[in-house]
């Protein structure tokens, strides 16, 4: 079946290090891919999407390339700040009603 | 203005008690969720609606009922309300004509059972 795995949390970085949360799929057909960011005590904001393979999805600085050969849609951003601090999900959309969602990768940045 | 509103933002409440919480959505959507999001962050899929319709029903007991009295409403009844169902829970809604499958979602519905 579909599914969505994200690396394990926390990720605990420097102020403008650069960050990697990784995130691999298996899904059959061609799936549309998402990132979503949720800072604390607020709901899930869209960050970025990719509906195809190769597309690159790019939002505040943070982007991710839909990779069919690896089947993967990894989150980069070169110079994290404490702002960026939050809950990042990578989630699949297959069908017309569902996400399948990944656990979510919690992102400390330290200044 | 508010894509998609959640009323209240903080329930409290003791085990036993009937409570709900209510979503609205401005943006035309004919897909509406009700997530539930545990302290771990974990997001689970409970309902969605799609024109009023209940499409989707995963696992949740009985004692959780969706409501949708129009496309841009989609409430939430608890009954019997126990511990376990203290979370968070997300309303969403979402276009997916077109294979345009983001969903947008709510400020999120902290509830407390005591």
């Amino acid at each position: 079946g579909n599914s969505v795995t994200q690396m394990e949390g926390p990720v605990t970085l420097s102020e403008e290090a650069f960050l990697t949360i990784n995130c691999t799929y298996t899904a059959t057909g061609y799936p549309s891919l998402f990132w979503y960011v949720q800072y604390p005590g607020e709901g899930l904001q869209l960050l970025l999407k990719a509906t195809k393979a190769d597309d690159k999805g790019s939002n505040k600085g943070f982007e991710a390339t839909y990779r069919k050969e690896t089947t993967s849609f990894h989150l980069e951003k070169g110079s994290v700040q404490v702002s960026d601090s939050a809950v990042y999900f990578c989630a699949l959309g297959y069908s017309n009603y569902q996400l399948i969602w990944g656990a979510g990768t919690k992102l400390i940045i330290k200044p | 203005d508010t894509a998609v509103s959640q009323t209240p933002k903080y329930l409290v409440t003791q085990m036993g008690n009937d409570k709900s919480i209510k979503c609205e959505q401005n943006l035309g959507h004919d897909t509406m969720y009700w997530y539930k999001q545990d302290s771990k962050k974990f997001l689970k899929i409970m309902f969605s609606y799609n024109n009023k319709e209940l499409i989707i029903n995963e696992t949740v007991p009985n004692r959780f009922s969706p409501k949708s009295p129009d496309k841009a409403h989609l409430n939430l009844h608890i009954n019997s309300l126990e511990l376990g169902d203290s979370a968070v829970y997300f309303c969403a809604s979402s276009d997916p004509g077109q294979g345009r499958y983001e969903q947008y979602f709510g400020p999120g519905t902290r509830l407390t059972v005591t």
